[in-house]
Order: structure tokens, then C-alpha cells, then sequence
């Protein structure tokens, strides 16, 4: 157990639908990461919260947008839905990012999501 | 930007028979190379990291991997498997100014017989 939690853990919905995704990092945890793991793109990296601010962004579709709330958990949300947006949403979470030191990057269980 | 290659789509072996995944990347500044390994309906857990010092670098559960700068790879390696070891491992890669973004490779499956 990695002490990253995600809900639900299943999800199914219809095409043009949102829902939104949640994540509690790690106790102690400032940075939350999501990732986009599907059939066709592998494991892709979304975008980057730490403490509330957004850091990085990856290959984030614009119907897709995340946030991070002031007790650090973080919602990602997803809408207008398509059936290729069906994938494993997995949250991790990381202390802080220091430029120039890795800081481990502990996985969630994931969400997983069927559009159908 | 940053790319990683796992040469191998699929890893059948036996148990107790040593493995090797294989893992090369790409990229134009310095980066920080990782095996995480995901068990069936799981997260991803970290297995090991090369960010400086040593090329070989020892992880948890008996795996290994050593880090060559001038063949970009990063490979993975264990003496010997066990069932328990089946599972989706994947290299990654990040810059080392940019440690927040993680690149995957495509995974290798690797599948241990008894």
C-alpha cells in the first residue's frame, strides 16, 4: 500500500459525459502527479500540483483539467467524453520537486474508466 | 525532450531462470532512469533509480539494473525469478532539471512459468 488513495475505482459512463476523478496523496505529501494509462499511448503523464499550484502539464487533452484543494487532494476532470479517453487514471504523489533531486513518486491504485 | 524504448513487448522465462529486461533512452541533457514494476490491478511501485554515483544499482526484490551512458541504456536484471515476480515493468526516464515529469516506456510483460 502505497498511501496514495484514488475514487472510485471503477467508472462507467457515456460518451459527452464528465466526471471527475479524486486523489489523496501521502500524508505529508505537497506534490500530486496524474498519469493516463491506455492500450494505445501507454503511460502518459498529465500534469503536476504542488501545493495548489499547477507545475507541469503533460500531453493534457483541454477538455481534461485538474486541481488541487488546500487540504492537497487533487480532482481531475474530464469532460465531453469520448470513448478513446477509456483508460487507468493513475494519481501519485511525491514530498516536494526539487529542481535537480528526484524525489520518488508513490502510485495510486488508479481509477479505472470505461466510456461507452 | 526525452524518449525511452523497452525493446520488449513480452518476457516468458522459467523460474529460477535468470532475466533480463531491456530498457534505452534518449534524451540531450543529464536524466534520472527508474524501473517501476505493476502487478495486475495495482498502482505502480518503484523497484529502483540511478540518479548519480554507482552505474549498478541494487533495488527491492532481488532486481538489479546498471545504468551505461555511452549505450543510453538501463537495463533490468535478476538471477533468478519467481512466480510472484509475473508481472508489467516499466523504465522511465526524467530530466534531471525537470524532475517532476516522468516518461514512460511502452511496459515489458514479463511472464514466469513454474
Amino acid at each position: 500500500d502505497s498511501g496514495v488513495t484514488q475514487t472510485p475505482k471503477h467508472l462507467i459512463t457515456a460518451t459527452g459525459q464528465r466526471v471527475t476523478l479524486r486523489c489523496s496523496p501521502r500524508s505529508g505529501d505537497l506534490s500530486v502527479y496524474w498519469y493516463q494509462q491506455s492500450l494505445d499511448q501507454g503511460l502518459q503523464f498529465l500534469i503536476h500540483y504542488y501545493n495548489g499550484e499547477e507545475r507541469a502539464k503533460g500531453n493534457i487533452l483541454e477538455r481534461f483539467s485538474a486541481q488541487q484543494f488546500p487540504d492537497l487532494h487533487s480532482e481531475l476532470n474530464l469532460s465531453s467524453l469520448e470513448l478513446g479517453d477509456s483508460a487507468l487514471y493513475f494519481c501519485a504523489s511525491s514530498l516536494s520537486p526539487v529542481p535537480g533531486y528526484q524525489e520518488t513518486q508513490y502510485f495510486g491504485p488508479g481509477t479505472r474508466l470505461l466510456v461507452l | 525532450a526525452q524518449s525511452v524504448t523497452q525493446l520488449d513487448s513480452q518476457v516468458p522465462v522459467f523460474e529460477e531462470a535468470p532475466v533480463e529486461l531491456r530498457c534505452n533512452y534518449s534524451s540531450s541533457v543529464s536524466v534520472y532512469l527508474f524501473w517501476y514494476v505493476q502487478y495486475p490491478n495495482q498502482g505502480l511501485q518503484l523497484l529502483l533509480k540511478y540518479l548519480s554515483g554507482s552505474t549498478l544499482v541494487k533495488g527491492i526484490n532481488g532486481f538489479e539494473a546498471e545504468f551505461n551512458k555511452s549505450q543510453t541504456s538501463f537495463h533490468l536484471r535478476k538471477p533468478s525469478v519467481h512466480i510472484s515476480d509475473t508481472a508489467e515493468y516499466f523504465c522511465a526516464v526524467s530530466d534531471q532539471s525537470r524532475t517532476d515529469k516522468l516518461i514512460f516506456g511502452t511496459g515489458t510483460r514479463l511472464q514466469v512459468f513454474p
